[in-house]
């Protein structure tokens, strides 16, 4: 069963408005959460990353949300813009120094509309 | 700054042949990495390394060998390709987490199709 989960396989947007991708998971023990963003032919690149301490992190148009007690993280793009078309992996983990303890989601396809 | 280079970009296998997928990192990472990437099952680890010749298993390994003779190169090999490794590979690397360094840097990758 996946510990990671984006039930979401993708969305679509209008350019400008905000997009939100969520991120449920089921381990208790996930104390750090990372966002990459993948463009196609490309490897993925990191995003953003938030830890369980916080329930909000922020870099520019990007926001990440965390709620513990539901177990679900959300990244928020605001406005968003066509080249944010991407699919983007929601990541946690517990205690780590590598990335063998990183679980990934499935990741979610995000379609931005001029 | 090359970062994490993948070699070859594409391949076609036939059943039962073998290959081996290059990564070559410039960053002097200590850690590296060997994923596949399927539809709708994210990024899984086949194999990790945590320095130059040691080599450790993940999630989906079998099938796969690695090796890491060089710090800066780690190799991903198939002895007898199947149908079911057919994927996107992504190799990368990383320095030990220390404070907020959390980042991986990923390769390109390389689309195998096994026919």
């Amino acid at each position: 069963d996946q510990q990671v989960k984006q039930n979401s396989p993708s969305l679509s947007v209008q350019e400008g408005r905000i997009s939100i991708l969520n991120c449920d998971y089921t381990n208790s023990m996930f104390d750090y959460f990372l966002w990459y963003k993948k463009y196609p032919a490309e490897g993925p690149t990191f995003l953003i990353s938030i830890s369980s301490i916080k329930d909000k992190n922020e870099d520019g148009r990007f926001t990440v949300f965390l709620n513990k007690s539901a177990k679900h993280l959300s990244l928020h793009i605001v406005p968003s813009q066509p080249g944010d078309s991407a699919v983007y992996f929601c990541a946690a983990s517990g205690a780590w120094t590598s990335y063998d303890k990183v679980i990934f989601g499935p990741g979610t396809s995000l379609s931005v509309i001029p | 700054n090359a970062g994490v280079t993948q070699t070859p970009k594409f391949r076609v296998l036939k059943t039962g042949q073998s290959m081996t997928l290059l990564c070559a990192q410039d960053m002097n990472h200590e850690y590296m990495y060997w994923y596949r990437q399927d539809p709708g099952m994210g990024l899984r680890l086949i194999h990790y390394s945590v320095g130059e010749g040691t080599t450790a298993k993940g999630e989906v390994p079998d099938g796969y060998n690695v090796s890491r003779l060089k710090k800066q190169n780690f190799l991903l090999g198939l002895e007898s390709a199947a149908p079911s490794q057919t994927s996107v590979y992504f190799c990368a690397s990383s320095y030990p987490r220390q404070g907020a360094n959390t980042e991986a840097f990923f390769g390109q990758g390389t689309r195998l199709t096994v026919v």
